[in-house]
């Protein structure tokens, strides 16, 4: 079957680092995306990675094992506004451009 | 970034009745759109992958009669729910593909603020 999955909720105090995993099992694989999404609101791009190793983009790097068919996430130096929803999606299209599959996201908690 | 609109951005209405819902790529041809769904507390479902000028592929379970789905323009598509029901209550929200050429950048699907349906 397809699966995505990731934790449902995780809590994290300001200025610390949080790591959200993401397992996945798709019958094609086409890069991983990760998105932020608060509530009542559209998805926002955070991270691509379609080769294994990992992607640093200032506070937030993402990790791929094509292999073991695994991410993280890792947010650093946490802020309030990072308390949000992170969604993990993988790019099942027969080119690199094609349908995304989303996982059901990880509800980050940062409090103070 | 790429900017993609929705409108309405809510909407309200009595069961049985049609809603319709556009997506705009204001400042890009999109030659891809998508569109999901999003029940609360869920993960988005891609619902149908909008190609202009050609009918629209849906996803497996999803009513190609109830979902009429058109995309005009390379900057418009949009969703019509027919004769809506409260199980057709949720968020809806489209991307826009760029379709640049040249290596994939993980950017390139711009995702829309969503339509928020309630169906009494």
């Amino acid at each position: 079957g397809q699966n995505i999955d990731q934790p449902t909720e995780m809590t994290a105090t300001e200025g610390a680092i949080v790591q959200i995993n993401c397992t996945y099992q798709t019958s094609g694989f086409n890069g991983l995306f990760w998105y932020q999404q608060h509530a009542g609101e559209a998805p926002t791009f955070l991270s691509y990675n379609v080769l294994d190793g990992l992607e640093e983009k200032g506070r937030f790097s993402s990790f791929l094992s094509r292999s073991k068919g695994y991410s993280y996430l890792l947010l650093k130096e946490l802020q309030m506004k990072d308390s949000a929803s992170y969604l993990c999606a993988v790019n099942r299209g027969t080119d690199s451009w094609g349908k995304l599959q989303f996982g059901a996201g990880t509800q980050v908690v940062v409090t103070p | 970034g790429a900017v993609v609109s929705q409108h309405p951005s809510r909407v309200i209405c009595k069961s049985g009745t049609s809603v319709k819902i556009e997506c705009r790529s204001l400042d890009f041809q999109a030659t891809t759109m998508f569109w999901y769904r999003q029940f609360p507390k869920q993960s988005l479902m891609l619902m149908a992958t909008s190609n202009e000028g050609s009918k629209a592929t849906y996803e497996q379970g999803v009513e190609k009669d109830k979902f009429l789905i058109n995309h005009a323009s390379l900057t418009l598509s949009t969703l019509t729910v027919t004769s809506a029901h409260p199980e057709d209550s949720s968020f809806y929200i489209c991307s826009a593909r760029s379709g640049l050429a040249g290596a994939p950048s993980g950017d390139t699907q711009y995702f829309g603020p969503g339509t928020r349906l309630t169906v009494l």
